[in-house]
């Protein structure tokens, strides 16, 4: 199962790009890597995945280089509503679902 | 169409108690994880079952079980409450189950425990 390390917090004004690395170095052939938002008292909400290079939908983009050590989510613009914890799981099959973690909270200041 | 449904969404107990979780999945979809959320510990994965049986299994203690029906509905029970057990308890469903599958969460049940 694939280990994942993100930043504990990261600190954000509005309009600006937001990007939060996540470490898996020990990543497999067959894992897909996706990323969660969640707001207080809510459940996860599904952001974006992927496998390599970048994937981009009307949320955010994801960019993992060529060894897929590391990804990267990049939230655009950001708004005072992007405050939340973002979660970075890394696995296949239904492995992904065991490593949550403690996720980045980034907060977003006006 | 109707997102995942848990209930209760709040409710409070005792220790030595015993309580049942229930998690409604989005029409279609035949596997539902079970999540236990606290502030110290993050998002713990608790067990997932698919098609009745359950496929995998959390670091949790027996206390906590589950079960799926067939129509996909899904409970969790916890018995002889302990304090630590206040917290979120989140359930997720998913069409199959697999990694390039996108979970989707209900908005949880607030379980405190005096």
């Amino acid at each position: 199962l694939a280990k994942t390390t993100q930043p504990i917090s990261m600190d954000s004004y509005e309009g600006q790009e937001v990007n939060i690395t996540c470490s898996h170095n020990n990543i497999a052939t067959n894992d897909y890597i996706t990323w969660y938002q969640q707001f207080p008292s809510q459940g996860p909400r599904f952001i974006i995945q992927g496998y390599k290079t970048k994937v981009t939908n009307e949320v955010a983009s994801l960019f993992i280089p060529a060894d897929r050590k590391s990804s990267t989510l990049s939230l655009p613009r950001v708004s005072l509503s992007d405050t939340a914890v973002y979660y970075c799981l890394v696995g296949k099959s239904n492995d992904y679902k065991l490593s949550f973690g403690a996720g980045t909270t980034v907060t977003v200041r006006a | 169409k109707a997102g995942v449904t848990q209930t209760p969404r709040y409710l409070i107990k005792t220790r030595g108690q015993q309580v049942t979780l229930s998690c409604s999945p989005i029409s279609g979809h035949r596997s539902v994880s079970w999540y236990q959320q606290t502030p110290g510990q993050g998002l713990q994965f608790l067990f997932e079952y698919f098609s009745e049986t359950q496929r995998n299994k959390g670091n949790f203690p027996g206390r906590f079980s589950g079960r799926q029906f067939s129509n996909s509905r899904s409970e969790m029970n916890v018995s002889t409450l302990e304090l630590g057990d206040s917290a979120l308890y989140l359930c997720a469903s998913s069409l199959t189950g697999e990694n390039t599958g996108e979970l989707f969460f209900g908005e949880g049940s607030r379980l405190t425990v005096l």
